[in-house]
């Protein structure tokens, strides 16, 4: 079974400090993905990447930035974090957008409050 | 927006009882997908179907896609109390190439014993 894994369920940072969110996983998928989701307005992409150094920006990229140093792993990065940034933060991975059929595989989530 | 529309938004059952969530969505696609998520966990992936298809079967799951009227339905037939989750419809577009999917804000729904 693919396995995508988040580093931190539940992590606490103040305003203006920078954060890092790892997600890593093991099925040598090409595309990777970074949502943020809160109650009432569904998932929303961030950025996602379809190849080691590769990303694309997703609908709501303002104030991220994102790390694809090697394929197994995508870091979404909160340059300088506020408190509208407090939220579940989903990584999800697939294999390569051709073709039909490709489910994403998603971690359990960050739950990321900004003080 | 290009995300796709659950309805009802909230649905309560009684254990036994079909449970049938709806979703519209806005462009054509090449497959719309199914996933559900319990609370305070990441998106388990439940069933596709292709645009080519008109309905599909998985356990006690059903779908059904209507793409002249870009719509689709998921039952859950004989449901459980473990079956309350969200459940979220998700549409890839046609013609696309990098994998991206477009989610609904999905349906709550709560199975009673």
């Amino acid at each position: 079974d693919v396995k995508v894994t988040q580093s931190s369920r539940y992590l606490v940072k103040r305003t203006g400090e920078k954060v890092f969110l790892e997600c890593v996983q093991d099925m040598d998928h090409e595309n990777m993905f970074w949502y943020r989701q809160d109650p009432g307005l569904g998932l929303r992409l961030i950025y996602f990447s379809y190849d080691v150094k590769m990303k694309e920006k997703g609908d709501i990229p303002e104030g991220y930035s994102v790390s694809r140093e090697k394929k197994e792993r995508f870091s979404l990065i909160l340059e300088s974090a506020s408190t509208n940034q407090t939220s579940m933060y989903l990584c999800a991975s697939s294999p390569p957008g051709t073709g039909e059929g490709q489910p994403q595989h998603f971690g359990d989530g960050t739950r990321l409050s900004i003080l | 927006s290009q995300q796709g529309e659950e309805d009802p938004q909230a649905l309560s059952i009684q254990e036994g009882e079909n449970a049938t969530m709806n979703c519209s969505y806005k462009t054509s696609i090449n497959n719309l997908q199914w996933y559900r998520q319990n609370s305070g966990r990441g998106l388990v992936h439940l069933i596709l179907i292709r645009s080519n298809e008109r309905e599909k079967h998985s356990g006690r799951l059903r779908v059904t896609l209507d793409t002249s009227k870009k719509s689709s339905s998921l039952l859950i037939t004989a449901s459980r109390a473990a079956d309350t989750a969200s459940y979220f419809c998700a549409t890839r577009e046609r013609g696309s190439t990098l994998g991206r999917l477009y989610f609904g804000r999905g349906t709550q729904l709560t199975v009673w014993p």
